[in-house]
Parts: structure tokens; C-alpha cells; sequence
């Protein structure tokens, strides 16, 4: 089955600053990348995915990029605001959606 | 505007018995799936339904089971609770593509399950 190994577990970010994550997949027939957001108590929430026929894609402060070459994709969010503070999950789905273990984000104010 | 409504919130069971994670959605979905979610290993499958009347099996299957009678409704069945099952539970239901969710999933906000 899929295997998704997602980095770094915690990362602490100045206000303003840019926070990456980054996964990993094995299986090369994945072709949906989704990333998830889940705050304190709440279930996950879709901020973007991304497609395989797709090398990256923005949605204002977030985006994604994907090398199915490398077989691995990233999660970028500039300008980093205290409400960006949240678990976050990448996943990998070819049947069955996949995830990572989860980065905790800290935006430093 | 209810999405994926999960029940109860909040349970304690002791070793060996037995209960019922209800799960309701209100968006006509077709997919529905069960996490667990623990420390340091993100989400991970349990059981998925792609349709009424059919279910099958995720990553850590193994102690529950699940039956798919409407759209709106996928209840996670544990037979006999064990303290390895001490977890967070998800549903979470999607538009279904073929055989396997490939689109947004919408997520409860969560069953805390103990076993003592």
C-alpha cells in the first residue's frame, strides 16, 4: 500500500515568515495530493490539493508543489499569520487516500 | 448546514465491551470512510463505504466492523473494546470516483474513545 512520510513534525515560525512542509510518497501510481488543516478540536479541512498532471498550483498564501519524478510534494504558506498555527496533513491517494503523520505549526507573534 | 455529524463525542469504555461511533451526513455523499487518529501517525483508514450496501476494509480494520443500510448514515461498530483502540475516530464522507475517493473529503470534529 501507499506509504506517506511527511516533515517536519513541529516547526516554529516568526510572524510573516514562510513555513514549508514537505512529504514523500511510494507509490508511483498516486495521482491525488490533497493537504489538510486541523485545528485544535475540529476535524481536518481541505486547503488544497493538487493533481498529478499538475507540477504546482496557488491559492494566495498557500501552495503546493509536486515532482512525481522524485515522487514527493510540498506545502508552502507565506506571510504566516497567528490563525495559521494548526496541525497539518499531507496526503497520497491512488485507490485509497493516504496520510502523513501530521507538522504542528507554531506562528510566533 | 450540519455536514458530517458524529456521535457521541466523548466515551469510556471499559476492557471488552461492546458499542456503536454513529456517523450522519446530510450532503447525499457517496463515499464515507472511518480514521483513527493517534500520536504520531497522523490518520489511518479503518473501514470505507463507496454506496450503500457496500463497505470494505482500510488500513487497521482488525477489532470493528461497519454496514452501509442508507447514504446518510455509516455507524463504526467496536465488538470488544481494548485499550490498543484508545483513539480519536473521524468520519468522514465525499463525492465518490469510481471505486475510491480521489476528491475533498468533509470530516466530523471527532469521537475521543478511551478504554480502560
Amino acid at each position: 500500500g501507499e506509504n506517506v512520510e511527511q516533515h517536519p513534525s513541529t516547526l516554529s515560525v516568526q510572524e510573516g515568515d514562510s513555513a514549508v512542509i514537505k512529504c514523500t510518497y511510494s507509490d508511483s501510481a498516486s495521482n491525488y495530493f490533497p493537504w489538510y488543516k486541523q485545528e485544535l478540536g475540529k476535524g481536518p479541512q481541505l486547503i488544497i490539493d493538487i493533481r498529478s498532471n499538475v507540477g504546482e498550483k496557488k491559492d494566495q498564501r498557500i501552495a503546493v508543489t509536486l515532482n512525481k519524478t522524485a515522487k514527493h510534494f510540498s506545502l508552502h504558506i507565506t506571510e504566516t499569520q497567528p490563525e495559521d498555527s494548526a496541525v497539518y496533513f499531507c496526503a497520497a491517494s491512488n485507490y485509497k487516500l493516504s496520510f502523513g503523520a501530521g507538522t504542528t505549526v507554531t506562528v510566533r507573534a | 448546514n450540519a455536514g458530517v455529524t458524529q456521535t457521541p463525542k466523548f466515551q469510556v469504555l471499559k476492557t471488552g465491551q461492546s458499542m456503536t461511533l454513529q456517523c450522519a451526513q446530510d450532503m447525499n455523499h457517496e463515499y464515507m470512510s472511518w480514521y483513527r487518529q493517534d500520536p504520531g501517525m497522523g490518520l489511518r483508514l479503518i473501514h470505507y463505504s463507496v454506496g450503500a450496501g457496500i463497505t470494505d476494509q482500510g488500513e487497521v480494520p482488525n477489532g470493528y466492523n461497519v454496514s452501509r443500510s442508507t447514504t446518510e448514515d455509516f455507524p463504526l461498530r467496536l465488538l470488544s473494546a481494548a485499550p490498543s483502540q484508545t483513539s480519536v475516530y473521524f468520519c468522514a464522507s465525499g463525492t465518490s470516483g469510481g471505486s475510491a475517493n480521489t476528491g475533498e473529503l468533509f470530516f466530523g470534529e471527532g469521537s475521543r474513545l478511551t478504554v480502560l
